[in-house]
C-alpha cells in the first residue's frame, strides 16, 4: 500500500460545480497534513493546511478523518481557474521535517 | 514573482557532461530543499540544508552534489548523469526547517540525453 494515496483523475467539472477530493494515508500516527496545488508546469503551492477539526478558507473545506485515514478537500462553485493538479502532503508522526507527499489529483473545470 | 528563484529553467546536458543548477531564495529563511518531481511519481526529497548545514541526504547517487555557501543560495552539481535522471528539480525553502509551509521555485526542467 503506497504511503499517500490519491485517485489521479482526471476530474472533468463544468465551472460552477461542487468537486471533492480524497486522499488516503498509511500510517496512523501521522500528525500533520496538506494541501498542495501545482498548476501545469509550475512549481507546488500550499493551498491550505488540514487540522483535525476541519477548516475552510472561502470556496474550499478541506477534512480529516483519522479513523479511516483519509483527508478531503471540497470546492464549491468550481472556477476556471481551479483547474490544477491537487497534491496530498502528510508528515510523519514526531517529525515535522520530513513529508510524504502523494501523485496528486488532476482537476479541469470547463465552461 | 517567486520569492524562490531558479536557474537554468531548462536544460539538455548529455551523459558526460557538467552542469549546475542554481536556486536563490528572498524570503530570510533558514532551510533549503532539493526535489525531484518525475512523471508519474511522487515528488521525491533529494537533500536538506538547515542553517547552510546538510541535515538530510535521501539516498541521492553522489552523480548529484549538492552546495549551500549560505542560506540563500542552494546549487546542485550534475555530473555524468543518466537518462533516467531527465526530471524537473524543485528547489524551495521554509522557515526554520519546519515543514508547514513550503515555498517552491518554478523548477527546472533536466533531460539527459
Amino acid at each position: 500500500r503506497k504511503e499517500v494515496e490519491q485517485d489521479p483523475g482526471p476530474f472533468n467539472v463544468p465551472e460552477g460545480a461542487t468537486v471533492a477530493f480524497n486522499c488516503t494515508y498509511s500510517n496512523s500516527a501521522s500528525q500533520s497534513f496538506f494541501w498542495y496545488r501545482q498548476d501545469c508546469r509550475k512549481e507546488p503551492k500550499l493551498l491550505m493546511s488540514v487540522y483535525s477539526s476541519g477548516n475552510e478558507d472561502g470556496r474550499f473545506t478541506a477534512q480529516l478523518n483519522r479513523a479511516s485515514q483519509y483527508i478531503s478537500l471540497l470546492i464549491r462553485d468550481s472556477k476556471l481557474s481551479d483547474s490544477a493538479t491537487y497534491l496530498c502532503v502528510v508528515s510523519p508522526s514526531g517529525n515535522n521535517r520530513k513529508l510524504i507527499w502523494g501523485l496528486g489529483t488532476s482537476l479541469a473545470v470547463n465552461p | 514573482e517567486t520569492g524562490v528563484t531558479q536557474t537554468p529553467r531548462h536544460l539538455v546536458m548529455g551523459m558526460t557532461n557538467k552542469k549546475s543548477l542554481k536556486c536563490e531564495q528572498h524570503l530570510g529563511h533558514n532551510a533549503m530543499y532539493w526535489y525531484k518531481q518525475s512523471a508519474k511519481k511522487p515528488l521525491e526529497l533529494m537533500f536538506v540544508y538547515n542553517f547552510k548545514e546538510q541535515t538530510e541526504n535521501n539516498s541521492v547517487p553522489s552523480r548529484f552534489s549538492p552546495e549551500c555557501p549560505n542560506s540563500s543560495h542552494l546549487f546542485l552539481h550534475l555530473h555524468t548523469l543518466q537518462p533516467e535522471d531527465s526530471a524537473l528539480y524543485l528547489c524551495a525553502s521554509s522557515q526554520d526547517g519546519s515543514v508547514s509551509e513550503l515555498f517552491f521555485g518554478e523548477g527546472s526542467r533536466l533531460t539527459v540525453l
